[in-house]
């Protein structure tokens, strides 16, 4: 059966740390892996991933996959209370079907 | 800006009481989705739209509905809202296509904010 698992399922931090979160999955015919950030609100995409070893960047964010060891990392350096939030991994697959496989989030509280 | 745009934030309801929720898209988008979150709970896809093509999943109870009557606007409709069907409902859109052809990734999903349902 298909999965995501993200780890850890929470974190707690101080503003200025740097966080890493991870997300490994087991899916056939994988096309891409998805990141998201949710607050009180609807996710927010922040990035998609597709090729192995390809960091995407965005500011203090950054994801990179690994596809034969199948997991991704996005990492969060100098983290500030705005990045309190759920991060949720999704990873599309293959087939007419559109149904996103998510992990069940990482939930980062970053202190003052 | 271009966005998704969920209508209510809020909606309060009565047990059995049909409900409709609205979702318009600025993006000409021609792919459009509803998921369901509960509580601590990845966002679960009720169904999509493919431009008119209604694509229903396996488990959604027939007491959910849904209506595209044209690109930008998509309704979600609960007939006879139980308990069970609180939750923030969650609309989506995306290109639809391929980015390159068969087999490559497909256009990311963007969300609106949600309409949180809560059942009397």
């Amino acid at each position: 059966e298909d999965k995501v698992v993200q780890s850890p399922l929470s974190l707690v931090v101080h503003e200025g740390d740097t966080v890493t979160l991870n997300c490994s999955y087991e899916v056939t015919n994988f096309r891409s892996l998805l990141w998201y950030k949710q607050e009180k609100k609807a996710p927010t995409f922040l990035f998609m991933l597709t090729s192995s070893g390809i960091e995407k960047k965005s500011g203090r964010l950054s994801s990179i996959l690994d596809k034969k060891e199948l997991f991704s990392i996005l990492n969060i350096t100098a983290t500030q209370t705005g990045d309190s939030a759920v991060y949720l991994c999704a990873v599309d697959h293959a087939g007419n079907n559109r149904k996103l496989i998510w992990g069940l989030g990482t939930s980062l509280a970053v202190n003052p | 800006d271009a966005m998704v745009i969920q209508n209510p934030r809020y909606q309060v309801t009565q047990f059995g009481k049909p409900v409709t929720l609205s979702c318009s898209q600025t993006l000409n988008h021609n792919v459009m989705y509803w998921y369901q979150q509960k509580s601590s709970q990845a966002p679960k896809l009720l169904f999509h739209y493919y431009d008119k093509d209604f694509n229903n999943e396996a488990d959604t109870p027939d007491n959910f509905q849904s209506r595209r009557p044209n690109t930008s606007f998509c309704f979600l409709d609960i007939r006879s809202p139980g308990l069970g069907d609180a939750a923030m409902y969650l609309c989506a859109t995306s290109k639809g296509g391929f980015f390159g052809g068969a087999g490559l990734p497909r256009a990311p999903q963007h969300f609106g904010d949600g309409t949180r349902l809560s059942i009397l």
